[in-house]
Formats: structure tokens, sequence, C-alpha cells
């Protein structure tokens, strides 16, 4: 079975573009999570999506944006790139919206570099 | 604010025993993690904890005190591959699973 699969893998992107990051989850998994993280960090929640529906919001400001598809795949959007921005987005996904049985599985990432 | 506090680097010997502690805020707490990530590559599940005590899963365990918002992972007869960021995280109130800043374990021969 494929696990969870996110493009593009690497992108480097210059300030004030945009960029939008794919995740497809684990089948027959709904509920979709993004987090952000940076070099020396632990990653830092954006996003939870079940559903279809936002259900979580981390502190990133409105540049940030997701949504999730009827097949349960999601993007993530940032717009007005900051260099700030240059990090690992990680998606995970589960199947449940609360992980009660702890089996959140992320994907390798997409790293993007802001120039 | 949900802060999660971990050691930032621990170093240890092959063979021996390493414990690696958290602590959390426990408003909202609905359960915690262990994750392990090799560097450059994504976090794999460990253990996850709800109730208060010791889960053990072959040389790895990991322990949680709701009432005093701390948890331990142990990892016994360790090994070089076990050297790695241990990422210990909350799940507050079913929706954000938030993590502390990672443990950057160093295992030597």
């Amino acid at each position: 079975d494929a696990g969870v699969t996110q493009s593009p893998t690497h992108l480097i992107k210059t300030r004030g573009q945009q960029v939008t990051l794919r995740c497809s989850p684990i089948s027959g998994h709904k509920s979709v999570s993004w987090y952000q993280q940076v070099l020396g960090q632990g990653p830092q929640f954006i996003f939870q999506y079940y559903e279809k529906e936002e259900r979580g919001r981390g502190n990133f400001p409105d540049r940030f944006s997701a949504r999730q598809f009827p097949n349960y795949s999601s993007e993530l959007n940032v717009n007005a790139l900051l260099l700030g921005d240059s990090a690992l987005y990680l998606c995970a996904s589960s199947l449940l919206q609360g992980t009660t049985t702890g089996e959140l599985f992320f994907g390798e990432g997409s790293r993007l570099t802001v120039l | 604010g949900q802060n999660i506090d971990q050691p930032t680097e621990m170093t240890a010997t092959e063979g021996a025993i390493v414990q690696i502690n958290c602590t959390y805020q426990t408003s909202g707490f609905n359960g915690l993690f262990w994750y392990q990530q090799h560097a450059g590559e994504a976090p794999t599940f460990l253990s996850y904890n709800v109730l208060d005590g010791l889960e053990e899963k072959g040389r790895f365990s990991s322990f949680l005190s709701r009432s005093k918002g701390y948890s331990y992972l142990l990892l016994k007869e360790l090994q070089m591959k076990d050297s790695a960021s241990y990422l210990c995280a909350v799940l507050y109130n079913t929706d954000k699973l938030i993590f502390g800043t990672g443990t950057r374990l160093q295992v030597f021969p």
C-alpha cells in the first residue's frame, strides 16, 4: 500500500511568489494535517482537515491556506512568500479526526527554499 | 500557550539506556506521542500514551503522568541506528498535535 505522498519533494521560489504543495493521504484516511518544520525545530501545526472541512488551525498568517478535496487529497497554498517560509512542509494523514490510535502517518515532506 | 519542553541534545554509548523527558501543559490534553526522526527524513511513530503508566514496545518504552504533565521515552540497548531526533507531541482537544522542538540523540560506539 502506498503511504502518504507529497509533491513536489523540493522547490525553490523567490520572495513574493506563491506556492502550492500537494498531499495524498493513505487510502481510506480521511484526515490530513499540515506541519511546517524549520531546520533544528519540531514540526509546527498549520492546519487539519477532516471530511473536507477545516477542523484546526495553528498560529500562521492568512497567507497560508489549504483545502481538502472529495478524494481526501489536500493542497497547502502559501502566498507572498517570505524568506522565513523556507522549511520542510510535512503532511500527515490519519483515519479519524482524533488520532485515538496514535497512528499519524507522515509523508516525506516538501522542502521549500525561498530566495 | 501549549509549550512542550524536552532537552535539546543528549549523548549516550552503544548498549546503554537513555531516558528522554518531556513536560507539557495539561489543559486540553488528549494524548501524548513520541516520534523518531532521522536527519532529512519524515517523523515515524514510536508510541502513544493516553493513560498513566508505562507502555513497553521492544527496546522502547514510554511513560505518562497526566497529573504532572510529564512523559519520558526510555531507549534500552542503544544501537548506532538510534541516533536521531526524538519528538514529543501532545494532542490537544483532538485537533491539534503540538510538537516539542525535539531531542537530538547521538549514540557513540
